[in-house]
């Protein structure tokens, strides 16, 4: 079973629109991570922002705001009023503590296409 | 900002041959990954590596694939005899402690002719 879901493949929107991102994921764990990472067309992932379990205080970064809701086991990733250098696939991933490592769990990406 | 780096950028081999790819963790991180992406898919770990050996690995890590933390600074993941499916880019990683944001190189575009 996938760990992390990111049911939208791809989306596009026109500049200046607001798009979210879902990310559905799945775990036994009670203590575990959630994390976004970025991959722009030049292909390094940049790391975005990261979760624990135990905080679901929702978190805004300027353009960028993330909604952790345990009960939907969903951590979803909005930006306002996107730009063109918002282009880039969007990864949410998932780490377990309970495994005693710290390995990632990725989801299958969402392509974002900000059109000017 | 520290950041991780990896070389080279893009590595074109014969099947069959070795390779051996490269990182350069953030100074005063103790845990180091490497990751592997097919082309389109999605990011997918390979190992893990602290205190000079191995922590967890993946079924992907078979026999072919081996680590090494030669010196204090870098970090290598070698393939032993290459297959047209190892081709894929490869991401290193570094976090400070194990439970920590893993932070990422720019990472190595593998080519398998």
């Amino acid at each position: 079973a996938q760990k992390v879901t990111q049911a939208q493949t791809e989306i596009s929107v026109v500049e200046k629109e607001d798009v979210t991102l879902d990310c559905v994921y799945e775990t036994r764990d009670t203590t575990y991570y959630l994390f976004w990472y970025k991959q722009p067309p030049s292909g390094e992932l940049v790391f975005l922002i990261r979760r624990n379990s135990f905080d679901e205080q929702n978190e805004i970064s300027g353009r960028y705001s993330w909604n952790f809701q345990k009960s939907t086991s969903s951590f979803n990733f909005t930006i306002t009023a996107s730009q063109v250098v918002d282009s880039a696939v969007y990864f949410c991933a998932l780490s377990e503590k309970g495994t005693g490592a710290n390995n990632l769990f990725f989801g299958t990406g969402t392509r974002l296409t900000v059109i000017p | 900002e520290p950041e991780v780096t990896q070389t080279p950028s893009h590595q074109v081999t014969q099947m069959g041959q070795e390779v051996i790819l490269r990182c350069v963790p953030i100074s005063n991180h103790l845990y180091f990954y490497w990751y592997r992406q097919i082309l389109g898919q999605k990011v997918e770990f390979l190992v893990s590596f602290y205190n000079n050996e191995i922590s967890e690995k993946s079924e992907i890590f078979d026999d072919q694939f081996s680590v090494e933390r030669p010196d204090g600074s870098n970090f290598t993941l070698k393939i032993r005899s290459t297959k047209l499916e190892d081709s894929a880019m490869y991401f290193c990683a570094s976090s400070k402690e194990l439970v920590d944001t893993q932070y990422f190189g720019p990472g190595t575009r593998l080519t398998v002719l």
